[in-house]
């Protein structure tokens, strides 16, 4: 069974900081990884999809890795925002798994200014 | 371009009422799906279809109906509303070529069952 973990469960960085965010898995037989934000009280917005022949993908500031043989990825935040405070969800799309995204329980950031 | 539309976005039932949640997407996409999302439970899938006329059941179903009649539409009902199912309900789609393609969510339907 895949079980998806993101450590911590939440952080605090003063504004301009770089920061990483991690996401760790059990099964490496995945379609694909997506990282979501999601915002209190609303929706889940897809940041980055990596694809499980690929090794990272980037937009603006956000840059994820993937590194399945370790069951491992990170986001990666540049230059962090008091905008970018929002809770961050990283979701596994396993093989065989009939459309099950597996996701972990999230890291709530805020970016003081 | 609508993506994932979800309908009502609150809603407040009495134990034992039923409703419908529904969902409609424009994007052609063959997959759809049902989460629920609770405190320091994560989302959790509950049912999902692979096509019109296909369904199957994810981690959480019991209390909950879907069907799929359409490609566009994947309505969830609640059969008889219970406290436990006060959530907030998550309804996303795939196209079919999912390797490539992420999943879109739609903003979500807030439930509470008093």
């Amino acid at each position: 069974k895949q079980e998806v973990t993101q450590i911590p469960a939440a952080l605090s960085v003063p504004e301009g900081e770089n920061l990483v965010l991690n996401c760790s898995f059990t099964d490496s037989a995945i379609y694909n990884l997506q990282w979501f934000r999601q915002d209190p009280g609303k929706g889940l917005t897809s940041l980055l999809l990596i694809q499980s022949s690929q090794r990272e993908q980037t937009s603006g500031r956000l840059n994820a890795s993937l590194d399945k043989s370790s069951g491992r990825s990170t986001l990666y935040i540049a230059a962090s925002q008091p905008g970018d405070s929002a809770t961050y969800l990283c979701a596994v799309h396993s093989i065989g798994a009939n459309s099950k995204l597996t996701f972990g329980k999230g890291i709530t950031l805020s970016v003081r200014p | 371009n609508a993506g994932v539309t979800q309908t009502p976005k609150f809603q407040v039932l009495k134990t034992g009422q039923s409703m419908t949640l529904q969902c409609a997407q424009d994007m052609n996409h063959e997959y759809m799906s049902w989460y629920r999302q609770d405190p320091g439970m994560g989302l959790r899938l509950i049912h999902y279809s692979v096509g019109a006329g296909i369904t199957d059941q994810g981690e959480v179903p019991n209390g909950y109906n879907v069907s799929r009649s359409t490609t566009e539409d994947f309505p969830l009902r609640l059969l008889s509303a219970a406290p436990s199912q006060t959530s907030v309900y998550f309804c996303a789609s795939s196209p079919l070529d999912r390797e490539f393609y992420g999943y879109t969510f739609g903003s979500g339907t807030r439930l509470t069952v008093v």
